[in-house]
């Protein structure tokens, strides 16, 4: 069964602005984590978020998470072209293995 | 050098074939998975391995049968495959059970029947 749901399915900006993108989870986890997919090609690890974590950067990204609702987002700063790619949060929901939304498909418009 | 290699990266075939899709990860994993993504984008998981030993087992058709002959490789096996079976199946590898590390990808396998 499905774990995260993200919110938007689409989004499209410039380049140059920040994009948010969200996901809810319905069970307890033991962490969140946030890929990358071009399209055509596999899965990229990007960030991973501990339950007693409430944010986390890397470079561009900054990543919270709120588990008393559930939530996740996922901010891009300063986006690029090339930052246009679909989006997945996984959670680790202590099942053995990664439970992944649907995604958010982001388009950076140059 | 590829982490996680899948083959083939195209797969066309005709209903009531059987195929298989291997994978190989050099990265020293203890553990691979196997994921379907339909054409909605909905990743799910299918299978997983430990050291060779299936931890999980999806609800999944039984034309569907993952083999590992060690745990740097994961293959899937499709018997008499249906127009449903249509999607990308992706092997993923991580270091042990779970997202404890995050996984690796392979760049998947498109499989469409025809």
């Amino acid at each position: 069964s499905q774990q995260g749901e993200e919110d938007p399915q689409a989004l499209s900006i410039q380049e140059g602005e920040n994009a948010t993108m969200n996901c809810s989870y319905k069970t307890s986890i033991n962490n969140l984590q946030w890929y990358r997919q071009n399209s055509g090609r596999g899965l990229v690890h990007l960030i991973l978020i501990r339950s007693n974590e409430r944010e986390k950067h890397s470079g561009r990204l900054r990543v919270t998470l709120d588990t008393s609702k559930k939530s996740s987002s996922l901010l891009i700063t300063a986006s690029r072209a090339a930052d246009t790619a679909s989006y997945f949060c996984a959670t680790d929901a202590f099942t053995g293995d990664m439970r992944f939304g649907a995604g958010t498909r982001l388009t950076v418009k140059p | 050098d590829t982490a996680v290699s899948q083959t083939p990266k195209y797969l066309v075939t005709q209903m009531g074939n059987d195929k298989s899709i291997k994978c190989e990860q050099n990265l020293g994993h203890d553990t691979m998975y196997w994921y379907k993504q339909d054409s909605k984008k909905f990743l799910k998981i299918m299978f997983s391995y430990n050291n060779k030993e299936l931890i999980i087992n999806e609800t999944v058709p039984n034309r569907f049968s993952p083999k590992s002959p060690d745990k740097a490789h994961l293959n899937l096996h499709i018997n008499s495959l249906e127009l449903g079976d249509s999607a990308v199946y992706f092997c993923a590898s991580s270091p042990g059970i779970g997202g404890e590390a995050g996984y690796t990808f392979g760049s998947g396998t498109r499989l469409t029947v025809v």
